[in-house]
């Protein structure tokens, strides 16, 4: 039991380029997330997933764009990165009842 | 917008003590409150939740929720050098998470 898989771990892009943050997880989960986490900020909510095939933006969602493929999958797409988009970036899953929402090991982004 | 507000610290103790860990939230609404605990580099670990007034204690750890003040707390008691991390605050509101900044605690031995 994985319970929720960020890929890659570590990346580094260059201005304008795009690329897409992978996340899966094997809980049976309906609503999945996505977080950046910037130095004294806190976590920031991106995306937020409730279902397949729904999605709603959170707090922070310009220059993103999402995808939820099915139940399993939430990807995070970055189409022309900017030097403001360097963070750290957590997926989450959760299923209401639940007390906790767990989350993947991040994805440490850095945009030159 | 959902504001969950933490001090950021440090906030130094030494081994032993009790450490106070403080967060307000905006929304009078919010039902659900969480804490989480983050050491460097890795991700997030729920400590507590609670969902009423009054405390809840679970160890060490005592979490208190006063839904009139909105204000979430938690006690660490007996601290040890390993609780030394950065603490979460986190509210859900309509499912989705709401996370404050995170207040740093550091456990002198």
């Amino acid at each position: 039991n994985a319970g929720v898989t960020q890929t890659p771990k570590f990346q580094v892009l260059k201005t304008g380029q795009s690329m897409t943050l992978q996340c899966a997880q094997d809980m049976n989960h309906n609503s999945m997330y996505w977080y950046r986490q910037d130095p004294g900020m806190g976590l920031r909510l991106i995306y937020y997933s409730a279902s397949e095939g729904t999605t709603d933006k959170g707090e922070v969602p310009n220059g993103y764009n999402v995808s939820r493929l099915n139940k399993r999958e939430f990807s995070l797409r970055l189409e022309s990165a900017a030097p403001s988009q360097t963070s750290v970036y957590f997926c989450a899953s959760w299923f209401r009842g639940s007390t906790e929402a767990f989350f993947g090991q991040g994805t440490r982004l850095t945009v030159v | 917008q959902k504001e969950v507000e933490q001090n950021s610290g440090p906030l130094s103790v030494p081994e032993g003590a009790i450490a106070s860990l403080n967060c307000t939230y905006s929304d009078r609404g919010s039902q659900s409150f969480f804490w989480y605990r983050q050491y460097s580099g890795k991700s997030p670990e729920l400590i507590m939740s609670i969902y009423s007034n009054g405390d809840k204690e679970d160890g060490r750890f005592t979490a208190q929720l006063n839904k009139a003040s909105q204000y979430v707390s938690l006690l660490i008691r007996d601290s040890q050098p390993s609780d030394s991390a950065t603490y979460l605050c986190a509210v859900n509101d309509f499912n989705k998470f709401y996370f404050g900044s995170g207040t740093k605690l550091n456990v002198k031995p």
